[in-house]
């Protein structure tokens, strides 16, 4: 069974920094792209960044692209999201999804609150 | 680049079909079959329930069928059941490896 399982959320001051993983399990991590994804509280979903099986491509929404850093571990079957300069706008819930082009398995999300 | 245009809402009773659109433009609905549908119940993870266009997922109802004609993708639920009742969201691969989403439309079973 495919299961991806987000954490490292919580509330953060604007300007700080904040680091999410997504733990994944019941399949071949490294034979997949990843992606994030969030949603802001009672609005739509939003894509962040995906990266290639191997590391060698990442790619950002413009929204975050020069804050946000995606980064995986194969040997840990881990995806990361550093997240730096935060925003009151990046308040949502974040979500790692495996990526073919489609969203097909995606976690239960983890919140992300930047508030004073 | 600006979402994918979805109506916010659609309703319909129980047993009707009801379809959602879902606009872009040529460079993202337009030109690629990677068109796909998500279903969203309330304090849940989206899930997908159509790929490429047309495609179900495993253990998706056959009661759920995409299309898409030019810049336009629909979604249609025939036979609506109360469990239907969430929110859609639309995606399109848009180049660059970039995936762009709908605002959404929050399906009311009547």
């Amino acid at each position: 069974e495919v299961q991806l399982v987000e954490s490292g959320g919580g509330l953060v001051q604007p300007g700080g920094s904040l680091r999410l993983s997504c733990a994944a399990s019941g399949f071949t991590f490294s034979s997949y792209w990843m992606s994030w994804v969030r949603q802001a509280p009672g609005k739509g979903l939003e894509w962040v960044a995906n990266m290639k099986q191997d590391g060698s491509e990442k790619y950002y929404a413009d929204s975050v692209k020069g804050r946000f850093t995606i980064s995986r571990d194969n040997t840990k079957n881990s995806l990361y999201l550093q997240m730096n300069s935060l925003r009151a706008e990046d308040t949502a819930v974040y979500y790692c999804a495996r990526d073919a082009r489609w969203l097909d398995y995606w976690g239960q999300g983890t919140l992300v609150t930047v508030s004073s | 680049q600006s979402a994918l245009t979805q109506p916010p809402s659609a309703s319909g009773s129980p047993g009707q079909s009801v379809t959602i659109s879902c606009t872009g433009t040529s460079s993202d609905v337009g030109d690629y079959k990677y068109v796909s549908w998500y279903q969203q119940h309330p304090g849940k993870a989206p899930k997908l329930m159509i790929y490429e266009v047309s495609k179900r997922p495993s253990g998706v109802p056959d009661r759920f069928s995409g299309s898409k004609s030019g810049n336009t993708a629909s979604l249609t639920v025939s036979g609506l059941q109360a469990e239907d009742e969430a929110d859609y969201y639309c995606s399109s691969y848009v180049g660059s490896n970039n995936l762009l989403f709908g605002g959404g439309t929050k399906l009311t079973v009547l």
